[in-house]
């Protein structure tokens, strides 16, 4: 079981923003970077996010992370169907392993 | 830009060993963490490892007694094998490329290969 906590869903409409929350603790989010991946249905995860807040090139800024205590936060802006798709969060855990959050499945309705 | 192809056994039967390679072409084989990462049908991703080009190991504490992952450099490739595989182990295996530092502060992967399914079935 994932030590990040996601919640299962989210979904709005075209053109509005939606966030994800990460839920960790002091072993793990509380001390460290987080990353954030994306997954199309049926694909690789894919880097969004690294370092709480940092986009790797090619990532449009509608994508935006954030980190306050043992918490990150996704945000999507100007949402569009292309970014249907699973969220996943990440860090290193005290624990000596890499954890990923529980996933989150955006829908745009 | 960098590519990982990854190829291994699909299927398996309970108590053999899983045995997937995966090969980097297209940049640098030194300075970076190469992982394994898996994820069973329906459910969220888990980290198995890494290796670096030294070929010093990590592993996940809840894998660590069946995990072995190698490095060939003259090939620019890494490989993962797991013993005593059961139907828990059926998942799709991605190999990925991994950053961090010294301290794990910051860990992330910012290439993936595109995942083998592996089948542990009688």
């Amino acid at each position: 079981q994932s030590v990040l906590t996601q919640p299962p869903s989210v979904s709005a409409a075209p053109g509005q923003k939606v966030t994800i929350s990460c839920s960790g603790s002091s072993s793990n989010i509380g001390n460290n970077y987080v990353s954030w991946y994306q997954q199309l249905p049926g694909t690789a995860p894919k880097l969004l996010i690294y370092e709480n807040n940092k986009r790797p090139s090619g990532i449009p800024d509608r994508f935006s992370g954030s980190k306050s205590g043992t918490s990150a936060t996704l945000g999507i802006t100007g949402l569009q169907t292309g970014d249907e798709a699973d969220y996943y969060c990440g860090t290193w855990d005290s624990s000596l392993r890499k954890v990923f959050g529980t996933g989150t499945k955006v829908t745009v309705l | 830009q960098v590519q990982l192809q990854q190829w291994g056994a699909g299927l398996l039967k309970p108590s053999e060993t899983l045995s997937l390679t995966c090969a980097v072409y297209g940049g640098s084989f030194s300075g970076y963490y190469w992982s394994w990462i898996r994820q069973p049908p329906g459910k969220g991703l888990e980290w198995i490892g890494e290796i670096n080009h030294s070929g010093s190991t990590n592993y996940n504490p809840s894998l660590k007694s069946r995990v072995t992952i190698s490095v060939d450099t003259s090939k620019n490739q890494f490989s993962l094998k797991l013993s005593s595989v059961t139907a828990a182990d059926t998942a799709v295996y991605y190999c990925a490329r991994g950053k961090r530092d010294s301290s794990w502060y910051y860990y992330y992967m910012d290439v993936w290969g595109k995942g083998t399914t592996v089948t542990v079935s009688s």
